[in-house]
């Protein structure tokens, strides 16, 4: 039982380019969650999926899509990476009232 | 939208006790979290509460709720030198089936042997 798994753990991407982080869970939870964390900003919500086939634009949308593959899968995408876009992204899933966090990816844009 | 304000930094001695606090901004706020991270980890759920709570235990953690001024505490007994870490407080309601939470920046707590 792995919780919530993420890849890669670190990527360094030059301006422009394109990834996408990945995201699953065994926790069959239907709620899936993108995040950034920034040096003193905590944690900011990116994107999030209330169940398989729906997604919804949190408080930082601009720059990313996701896809939500199925119910154990999350994804999120950088089209044209920016230096702005450097931050440690983290994936979480939601159960009844709690959320539980994957080990996150940083990512460092140059 | 839900603003959650914490203090940057606390320094303990070891086997002090610990209190972290947060104030939230939406009164409709109806779960409260702590999170620990520690270097290069993930977030921990540590404990939450209900807003139909004042207070919750935990072993070494205590939460308490004053939901009419929107203050949340965390309280660590007797603290250890492997409870340094940041502690994040959170908020959240309800929207539909996917609660979304607003986090507040973290506060580092250090514990001095």
């Amino acid at each position: 039982n792995a919780g919530v798994t993420q890849t890669p753990k670190f990527q360094v991407l030059k301006t422009g380019q394109s990834m996408t982080l990945q995201c699953a869970q065994d926790m069959n939870h239907n709620s899936m969650y993108w995040y950034r964390q920034d040096p003193g900003m905590g944690l900011r919500l990116i994107y999030y999926s209330a169940s398989e086939g729906t997604t919804d634009k949190g408080e930082v949308p601009n720059g990313y899509n996701v896809s939500r593959l199925n119910k154990r899968e999350f994804s999120l995408r950088l089209e044209s990476a920016a230096p702005s876009q450097t931050s440690v992204y983290f994936c979480a899933t939601g159960g009844s009232y709690e959320q539980y966090f994957g080990p996150g990816t940083r990512l460092t844009v140059t | 939208g839900e603003d959650v304000e914490q203090s940057l930094f606390l320094s303990v001695r070891e086997g002090d006790s610990s209190v972290i606090n947060c104030t939230y901004t939406d009164s409709s706020s109806t779960y409260l979290y702590w999170y620990k991270q520690e270097p290069g980890a993930g977030l921990q759920l540590l404990t939450y509460i209900f807003s139909n709570m004042d207070m919750k235990q935990d072993q070494r953690l205590t939460v308490l709720l004053n939901k009419k001024d929107k203050h949340l505490s965390l309280r660590i007994a007797d603290t250890q030198t492997g409870d340094s870490a940041i502690y994040f407080c959170a908020a959240g309601g309800s929207s539909g089936s996917a609660r979304q939470l607003t986090f507040g920046s973290g506060t580092q707590l250090t514990v001095l042997p």
